[in-house]
């Protein structure tokens, strides 16, 4: 896995768009970015994922720079229940995931 | 879409009892799975990837004798702590993926305590 920087927390308010970074320089050409998200007590949930291109889903945006050394993850309108810690991670697929510390992001009512 | 089901969701146990975990991979087949722990305000660390029909592959620091782990179906893994002392207390978490390049799903996570 390519080694991520992530903050290690933030907070957002209620309705508003999150936008959370990720710092990924050391990734190579063909591993992909994603996104995980932990709530408290479960197991870690897929968001979004990404090579090159910009992606959008039912949940959450993706803008990965076009060096490929960074990303925002983007929830556009955050509700209470997307506070978690949320995970960047750089792999191939199939590939053994290794999970950093993340950015434990609280939404504020 | 991918449903991994993890049981039990938590168990509590007598020091020295073996307790089993059981990962199943619900409307998809899974060659390989991946078991994870989690101690309190850490983050995921990967214990071993099972594979089917084959021995698991375990990272380093993780006893293969005390975590057995078989995966002997292409929708069951189950994770065997063995022996299980107060410091195996910790959150069990697997996964597995149903179609590359479409990421992982994970179970909803087995909470240990060891009494």
């Amino acid at each position: 896995d390519a080694k991520t920087t992530q903050p290690t927390s933030m907070d957002c308010a209620e309705g508003r768009a999150a936008n959370l970074p990720c710092n990924h320089s050391t990734i190579s050409g063909n591993e992909y970015v994603y996104w995980y998200r932990q709530i408290h007590s479960q197991g870690p949930q897929y968001i979004i994922h990404g090579l090159k291109n910009n992606e959008t889903n039912e949940m959450a945006s993706l803008i990965i720079t076009e060096d490929r050394k960074s990303s925002t993850l983007i929830l556009p309108h955050a509700t209470l229940r997307d506070t978690a810690v949320y995970y960047c991670i750089g792999h191939y697929s199939g590939e053994k995931l290794t999970f950093g510390t993340g950015t434990r992001l609280t939404i504020i009512p | 879409g991918a449903v991994v089901s993890q049981h039990p969701s938590w168990v509590i146990c007598k020091s020295g009892t073996s307790v089993k975990i059981e990962c199943r991979s619900l409307d998809f087949q899974a060659t390989t799975m991946f078991w994870y722990r989690q101690f309190p305000k850490q983050s995921l660390m990967l214990m071993a990837t099972s594979n089917e029909g084959s021995k698991a592959t375990y990272e380093q620091g993780v006893e293969k004798d005390k975590f057995l782990i078989n995966h002997a179906s292409l929708t069951l893994s189950t994770l065997t702590v063995t022996s299980a002392h107060p410091e195996d207390s910790s959150f069990y978490i697997c996964s597995a993926s149903a179609l590359r390049g479409l990421g992982y799903t994970f179970g909803s996570g087995t909470r240990l305590t060891v009494v």
